[in-house]
């Protein structure tokens, strides 16, 4: 089985600010670990992947997630929050040699002017 | 990047009507696509797996004959919901895997919502 937990429903931060939205997740196997960013009555846009190697991963608009085996985490940072970056993150998981991605319930990114 | 566009965006229809939403990929090829549904405040839910050429796979709960998949080449998949109700209402989004990508990123399309009255 495979699930993630994004414990969050709403993370406010100011601009200008580092902001970090959390993500941890359990599946058997190596794990393919994935952000997404949500906006209104939007489809999803990829930001960045975890699937191998450094386990520190850049993305797209300046994000950058740390994979944490250890902790079987994958926490979305940037250090400097934009206006703009408010939206709808989801991270997602998916088992190795799976087909199909299982998604967190998402976190609503709020970054105030 | 991948572009994945569906049609059409938004629908409204009446109850008992049947709904197609199409689903492509654009400037890539995809063996695999996928459909979700999204509602409002929710995660997405995978609906079924559509594979080129072959009959889709459905996850538990969703019915075969109420959401039909069709995936007749390589950059379009369709999902025809059939008599649709009010309670099919929702955000519909599809994604397609890049087949030429050793570990494949889905793409999303901008979703389709749909309103049955």
């Amino acid at each position: 089985a495979q699930s993630v937990a994004q414990p969050e429903d709403q993370v406010n931060v100011a601009e200008g600010n580092p902001l970090t939205v959390k993500c941890t997740y359990s599946v058997s196997g190596n794990p393919y670990l994935f952000w997404y960013v949500q906006y209104p009555n939007r489809g999803l846009q990829f930001l960045l992947k975890y699937i191998t190697g450094d386990n520190l991963v850049k993305g797209s608009y300046g994000f950058e997630a740390e994979f944490n085996k250890s902790q079987t985490s994958f926490h979305l940072k940037k250090p400097s929050a934009l206006v703009s970056d408010s939206a709808l993150y989801f991270c997602a998981v998916r088992r190795t040699g799976a087909n199909n991605l299982f998604f967190g319930t998402g976190t609503r990114l709020t970054v105030i002017p | 990047g991948a572009v994945v566009s569906q049609h059409p965006s938004w629908v409204i229809c009446k109850s008992g009507t049947s709904v197609k939403i199409e689903c492509r990929s654009l400037d890539f090829q995809a063996t695999t696509m996928f459909w979700y549904r999204q509602f409002p405040k929710q995660s997405l839910m995978l609906m079924a797996t559509s594979n080129e050429g072959s009959k889709a796979t459905y996850e538990q709960g969703v019915e075969k004959d109420k959401f039909l998949i069709n995936h007749a080449s390589l950059t379009l998949s369709t999902l025809t919901v059939t008599s649709a109700h009010p309670e099919d209402s929702s955000f519909y989004i599809c994604s397609a895997r890049d087949r030429r990508l050793a570990q494949e990123t889905q793409y999303f399309g901008p979703g389709t919502r749909l309103l049955v009255l």
